[in-house]
């Protein structure tokens, strides 16, 4: 029973350079959600995503942020022309069901960016 | 808006001795969801219990038990008999079924097991 996957683990990027961070859902989850771990911080919600469509994305920057979650293949959260405050650990989770009793967000290993 | 208070940023104990990990809750919300994370120091989250806001019935499980009081909005965390393997931020988390499935988590507490 494989896990929530991510992809890179680590990921360097010079400023200025665009960074693509992939998310593979455990078997069978179609929501997918990416929260953001700022160095010494709790994470925060960045955006909900079920297949083909942005359900919530009140967490995400306004510019330069951008996440997609494809009928085939993983989620991705894409962040352009990167600057340093971006230099974090992105986590993806992803649940069977959206709510209820039945809901539980289980977490990937995260992908941790550094701006140089 | 929701919010959650770890007002413990950092605990030291020494091995074998018993800690408790205090979570705060907010939320106007009458059916939410409270969780617990660690993040060991490889830097995964890992998932260690629910609790739905209908059921208050306390859970143990093994060194672990949570302790949910709708009445002071809290929902805390014991291990007994610590051991240096349960070094590491321990996450509080919270939502709701009005919450867009967003997890809103609280700042964490660092716990340090000594030998």
């Amino acid at each position: 029973n494989a896990g929530v996957m991510q992809n890179p683990r680590h990921l360097v990027r010079r400023r200025g350079q665009e960074a693509r961070l992939r998310c593979s859902p455990m078997k069978g989850h179609s929501h997918v959600y990416w929260y953001r771990q700022l160095p010494e911080e709790g994470l925060k919600f960045m955006v909900y995503l079920q297949k083909e469509n942005i359900i919530d994305e009140s967490g995400m920057p306004k510019e330069r942020f951008s996440a997609e979650f494809p009928k085939e293949g993983p989620s991705i959260l894409r962040i352009q022309q990167v600057v340093r405050g971006d230099s974090a650990a992105y986590f993806c989770a992803s649940s069977l069901l959206g709510q209820g009793p039945s809901y539980e967000q289980y977490f990937g290993p995260g992908t941790r960016l550094t701006v140089t | 808006a929701q919010k959650v208070t770890q007002a413990q940023t950092e605990i030291s104990v020494v091995e074998k001795e018993d800690v408790t990990l205090d979570c705060v809750y907010e939320t106007r919300d009458t059916t939410y969801y409270l969780f617990w994370y660690k993040q060991p120091p490889s830097g995964e989250l890992v998932f260690l219990i629910r609790r739905n806001s209908f059921d208050e019935q306390n859970e143990i499980s093994g060194r672990y038990s949570w302790n949910f009081q709708k009445s002071t909005s809290s929902f805390n965390f014991t291990i007994t008999a610590s051991q240096v393997v349960d070094s590491a931020v321990y996450f509080c988390a919270l939502t709701s079924d009005n919450a867009g499935n967003m997890l809103t988590f609280g700042g964490g507490t660092r716990l340090m097991v000594k030998p």
